[in-house]
């Protein structure tokens, strides 16, 4: 079994729609959750982390976390073409000094006008 | 935040020679580690560089194979050795910086590795 799983897609929206994109994690020594939206012929960007479980929220985006389920979710209100990417959900763990992080697989999405 | 410049941005090997992967850090950073993306597959950590010491591997990445050099606080390069086309990959270099409660991972644009 993976640490991180996530879907892999393709998800395919409409322009305006909710997405809601998921991970699921089986290490509970995982400290921050993360996720990264990575463009073509891109290298990963942090779009958003938070370290308790909840909700976070910043502009249209919106971070959630079970640590109960060991769950994570990212959901994008008002979806527009831009937002077409793949997102990675990521989650570190301290490790030897440094904060080991493990990603998901990456979800590809399309945000159709 | 920190802006890292990798190149080459892509490259296309024949089999059997090696690749040197060079990324520079805007900024002085502790740690610099590197990262394989192969298609359809999460990130996956290679090694981790410290400056003045030796790489740290993970399991099923060997020295011999990435080698890498990290001879200053901002800068690094991973060598992808004896190619095979199962090297194919992009290789993403990435930096750590401590915030007031997280650390955030910066990444490199990548590097687009096809062997032939």
């Amino acid at each position: 079994q993976k640490e991180v799983e996530q879907d892999p897609g393709p998800l395919s929206v409409p322009e305006g729609a909710i997405v809601s994109l998921n991970c699921t994690y089986s290490n509970s020594a995982f400290q921050y959750f993360m996720w990264y939206r990575q463009y073509s012929r891109k290298g990963p960007e942090l779009l958003m982390y938070t370290y308790s479980s909840g909700n976070k929220e910043d502009g249209r985006f919106t971070a959630q976390v079970d640590k109960s389920s060991k769950y994570i979710s990212l959901f994008i209100r008002d979806s527009q073409p831009s937002d077409s990417a793949t997102y990675l959900c990521a989650m570190s763990e301290r490790s030897g000094g440094y904060q080991k992080v493990t990603f998901g697989t990456g979800t590809k999405l399309q945000v159709i006008p | 935040s920190a802006v890292i410049s990798q190149k080459p941005s892509r490259d296309i090997c024949q089999r059997g020679t090696s690749l040197t992967i060079q990324c520079q850090v805007d900024s002085q950073v502790t740690m610099m580690f590197w990262y394989r993306q192969q298609p359809g597959q999460s990130l996956t950590l290679i090694a981790t560089a410290n400056q003045g010491s030796e790489a740290t591997y993970e399991s099923g990445f060997v020295i011999d194979k990435f080698p890498i050099s990290r001879p200053n606080l901002t800068f690094s390069t991973l060598t992808v050795s004896n190619m095979s086309p199962e090297d194919s990959s992009i290789y993403l270099c990435s930096v750590e910086v401590q915030r007031q409660r997280n650390t955030e991972a910066f990444f490199g644009q990548g590097t687009r590795l096809t062997v032939v």
